[in-house]
């Protein structure tokens, strides 16, 4: 069974911190990485998306990267803003979407 | 980037009706769609793949006969739940999976629809 496991749980930081938030996953057969931001009680946003052939993709303040072969993705939020503050989750695509659990980051004014 | 429509975005009912939510993809063909569910400050949670013109694909532990999904066209699944109950709450979301040829390349990309929030009292 496919597994997506994100890190950490939650997260509070200063404004203007950058952050890291981690993924990883349990088969390195995938087609595309997905991240999305989900606001309390709203739909998903998306991101990111990061092809299998790709190692990265950069949007704004945001740059996510792609190992596949570590099974692994990262994203990068550079001078973190309160507007920041949602769930982010990692979707990774193995001919159907597995969700990670998310990361709520809370950022302080 | 490609629209995915969902209709209603909310709805609330009396526990033993049935609720049908549709999902669409507004400017591409989709013949594959999925169903997910999401509780709570829960993650979401694949339901079921639906295949269009034919049957849909459930995950383990989700009811078929409680969940029908409907692929009808290339662009409307629908997910109907039927009598309902308190525990079936929650926010209901697709997506549509485009793989539309553009440039000469090939994309598979997926496209998620806003959500629709189900309260059964």
């Amino acid at each position: 069974k496919q597994e997506v496991t994100q890190i950490p749980a939650a997260l509070s930081v200063p404004e203007g911190e950058n952050l890291v938030l981690n993924c990883s996953f349990t088969d390195s057969a995938i087609y595309n990485l997905q991240w999305f931001r989900q606001d309390p009680g709203k739909g998903l946003t998306s991101l990111l998306l990061i092809q299998s052939s790709q190692r990265e993709q950069t949007s704004g303040r945001l740059n996510a990267s792609l190992d596949k072969s570590s099974g692994r993705s990262t994203l990068y939020i550079a001078a973190s803003q309160p507007g920041d503050s949602a769930t982010y989750l990692c979707a990774v695509d193995f001919n159907k979407f597995y969700f990670g659990s998310g990361t709520k980051l809370n950022v302080k004014p | 980037g490609a629209v995915v429509s969902q209709h209603p975005s909310w709805v609330i009912c009396k526990s033993g009706t049935s609720v049908k939510i549709e999902c669409r993809s507004l400017d591409f063909q989709a013949t594959t769609m999925f169903w997910y569910r999401q509780f709570p400050k829960q993650s979401l949670m694949l339901m079921a793949t639906s295949n269009e013109g034919s049957k849909a694909t459930y995950e383990q532990g989700v009811e078929k006969d409680k969940f029908l999904i409907n692929h009808a066209s290339l662009t409307l699944s629908t997910l109907t739940v039927t009598s309902a109950h308190p525990e079936d709450s929650s926010f209901y979301i697709c997506s549509a999976r485009d793989l539309r040829a553009s440039g000469g390349r090939s994309t598979d990309t997926q496209y998620f629809g806003p959500g629709t929030r189900l309260t059964v009292l």
